[in-house]
């Protein structure tokens, strides 16, 4: 079954509110990878967080890795209409086997 | 670069058809994989490749095959299509397993 659980499922937000999902794993992960899939789209490399506690940041968007590499997030302020789509974190699980969470999908309100 | 490209784009089968999705990419990286994308379900791995005559089983195998004769070219093969096979198919690539991946433009799939 799937190993790497994410919450919530949806998300709709008035444009300017803040936004996180979350990713939570059964099982201690390598690495992490966030994504991100516009409607009708593939999914978009973002980030890879790899050392535990990890924090990193690109313009709005806040990603951790916990201490015990088993959850993770992606926070995103003040959200805009372009952030639409749905965000997925990819566990490295063992070897060369990635497991993607279900994913969020966030809608933007203007 | 055209990065990874998939073919076709879209496709209608037969419960029972066989056919091969293509994928390929010019960036020679070395892992090659095969995902389908489901409702609620996220990205789900069929197989995976680190390398030219190496595969392997990702996730949900059953159903399907490859072979990585090149390091181009990763097709995936439905021997027998079946209708629990209809979904969005997503090939990707990066160098290795761990880095980033590059995803295709997908293949939308429907066995009737």
């Amino acid at each position: 079954g799937q190993q790497v659980m994410q919450i919530p499922q949806y998300q709709h937000v008035q444009e300017g509110e803040d936004f996180t999902t979350y990713c939570n794993s059964s099982t201690t992960l390598s690495n992490i990878q966030w994504y991100k899939q516009r409607p009708g789209g593939h999914p978009v490399f973002l980030i890879q967080l790899v050392k535990s506690g990890e924090v990193k940041k690109q313009k709005r968007l806040t990603f951790q890795f916990g201490e015990a590499k088993k959850n993770s997030s992606l926070h995103i302020t003040a959200t805009q209409t372009t952030d639409v789509g749905t965000y997925f974190c990819a566990g490295l699980v063992y070897n060369n086997d990635m497991r993607f969470g279900a994913g969020t999908r966030l809608t933007v309100k203007p | 670069n055209a990065g990874v490209t998939q073919t076709p784009k879209f496709q209608v089968l037969k419960t029972g058809q066989s056919m091969t999705l293509q994928c390929a990419q010019d960036m020679n990286h070395e892992y090659m994989s095969w995902y389908r994308q489901d409702p609620g379900m996220g990205l789900r791995l069929i197989h995976y490749s680190v390398g030219a005559g190496i595969t392997d089983q990702g996730e949900v195998p059953n159903g399907y095959n490859v072979s990585r004769s090149t390091t181009e070219d990763f097709p995936l093969r439905l021997l027998s299509a079946a209708p629990s096979q209809t979904s969005v198919y997503f090939c990707a690539s990066s160098y290795t397993g761990v880095q980033t991946q590059y995803f295709g433009p997908g293949t939308r799939l429907l066995v009737l």
